[in-house]
Formats: C-alpha cells, sequence, structure tokens
C-alpha cells in the first residue's frame, strides 16, 4: 500500500518563505506531485517530481529524494491568495497491477498565510 | 477551453436512494479518474478509464459503486442505495495519454458534493 505524511497545518506572514514536507511509504513508486486546493474548489496540480532534484516554477519548488522517500514544496514570497490546503500525491508505477498515473494523495497541509 | 466539468454540483438525497454523477472531461484526455474526498481528508482513489476500457477499481469501491464511459468520453458515477456514510464531494478528474513531465498532471473537475439524509 502507499501511505503519506505530511503536516496538518502550516501558518506563515506575507513574503515569507515556507517549506511543506512530505514523506512517504510505498509499494511503488514512480514520482511525487503536489496540488494545490483552496477551500471549495478543486485540486490543481502545481508540480512533479519523477526524478532526484529540485524543480522551479516561479515562486513553487519541489524537491524531491528518492533514497530518502521524502519531498518538500517550497513557496516563496507568499501571498494571501497561497492560503489553501497542499497535498503532495504519490503516483504509482503500475507495476502490481495498478493503474500506472494512480494518485494516493496525503491528507494534505492547510497553510495560512497572514497580512 | 472548458475544463474538466462535472455535474450536479451539488446532491442532496435520502438514505437509500440512487444517484448518479457526470463528468466531462477535457475533450482529447483519454485518461479519466474518479476520486472521493471527505473533510480533512486529501482525494482518494475510486476507479480509472482509459478512453472507454475501466482498468482499475478501487476495493474500497462496494458493488453499490458503479461507473460507466460509453463513448470514451464523458463518465458516469452512479451510487445505488445510498449510505449516510457516501456523503463526500466526489471529484472525476482527466489527463492526455503522453510521455514524461505532461503524463503527470491530472485536471481535476470542481467536484459534485453529495449529502445522504
Amino acid at each position: 500500500g502507499q501511505s503519506l505524511e505530511q503536516p496538518s497545518e502550516v501558518t506563515a506572514v506575507e513574503g515569507a518563505i515556507v517549506q511543506i514536507n512530505c514523506t512517504y511509504q510505498t509499494s511503488g513508486f514512480y514520482g511525487l506531485s503536489w496540488y494545490q486546493q483552496h477551500d471549495g474548489g478543486a485540486p490543481t496540480f502545481l508540480s512533479y517530481n519523477g526524478l532526484d532534484g529540485l524543480e522551479e516554477t516561479g515562486r513553487f519548488s519541489s524537491f524531491l529524494s528518492r533514497s530518502d522517500s521524502y519531498g518538500y514544496l517550497l513557496l516563496q514570497e507568499l501571498q494571501m491568495k497561497d492560503s489553501a490546503s497542499y497535498f503532495c500525491a504519490v503516483r504509482d508505477d503500475g507495476r502490481r497491477g495498478s493503474t500506472l498515473g494512480r494518485l494516493y494523495f496525503g491528507r494534505g497541509t492547510q497553510l495560512t498565510v497572514w497580512p | 477551453d472548458t475544463g474538466v466539468s462535472q455535474d450536479p454540483r451539488h446532491k442532496i438525497t435520502k438514505r437509500g436512494q440512487n444517484v448518479t454523477f457526470r463528468c466531462d472531461p477535457i475533450s482529447e484526455h483519454n485518461r479519466l479518474y474518479w476520486y472521493r474526498q471527505t473533510l480533512g481528508q486529501g482525494p482518494e482513489f475510486l476507479t480509472y478509464f482509459q478512453n472507454e476500457a475501466q482498468l482499475e477499481k478501487s476495493r474500497l469501491l462496494s458493488d453499490r459503486f458503479s461507473a460507466e464511459r460509453p463513448k470514451g468520453s464523458f463518465s458516469t458515477l452512479e451510487i445505488q442505495r445510498t449510505e449516510q456514510g457516501d456523503s463526500a464531494m466526489y471529484l472525476c478528474a482527466s489527463s492526455p495519454q503522453t510521455s514524461g513531465r505532461a503524463d503527470s498532471e491530472q485536471f481535476f473537475g470542481p467536484g459534485t458534493r453529495l449529502t445522504v439524509l
């Protein structure tokens, strides 16, 4: 099976930098994705790491270490609109009959950005 | 570009009734996923279609749940004899079948919120 751990809540002020960690235990790993979800909204894709290292997309960066089963999402220059839930999600490798592309989500980290 | 759409957005039903939800994926996407999300949890995989073929069902999906994608375009999710524990947000997502990084992104619809009284 798959299990993912991420902090339940994080708070920060506008302009700050926040790191949301994610550790995982999986029976099949292909990559780690990050999604953002505002209250009442749909999850939206932020970033994906298939290989070790850092991926940068504007103010957001994501890191993966496959050997440590660990990744993080880094949010810089925080804005009020970044207040949302952030989910890490393991993408299954499809080797045990499950679907390549199937996502296993963590429970989410609620980020609150204060002015 | 219309994105992924779902209908209805909200459904209130009495226990024991049947409900059906519809998902219209992005038109060129041949992969379609259904997820269920409850308060304070991440989306939980239910089932997956590639074109019209249902390739995987979660063991969490009881036999009261059935999904179809008859022409490889829109999909329906039916819940028979609803129970209060079925109350949740039902999310549909789609993705194209491509290679590499582009294959990693799923596009989610706004969801159907089901309340079973």
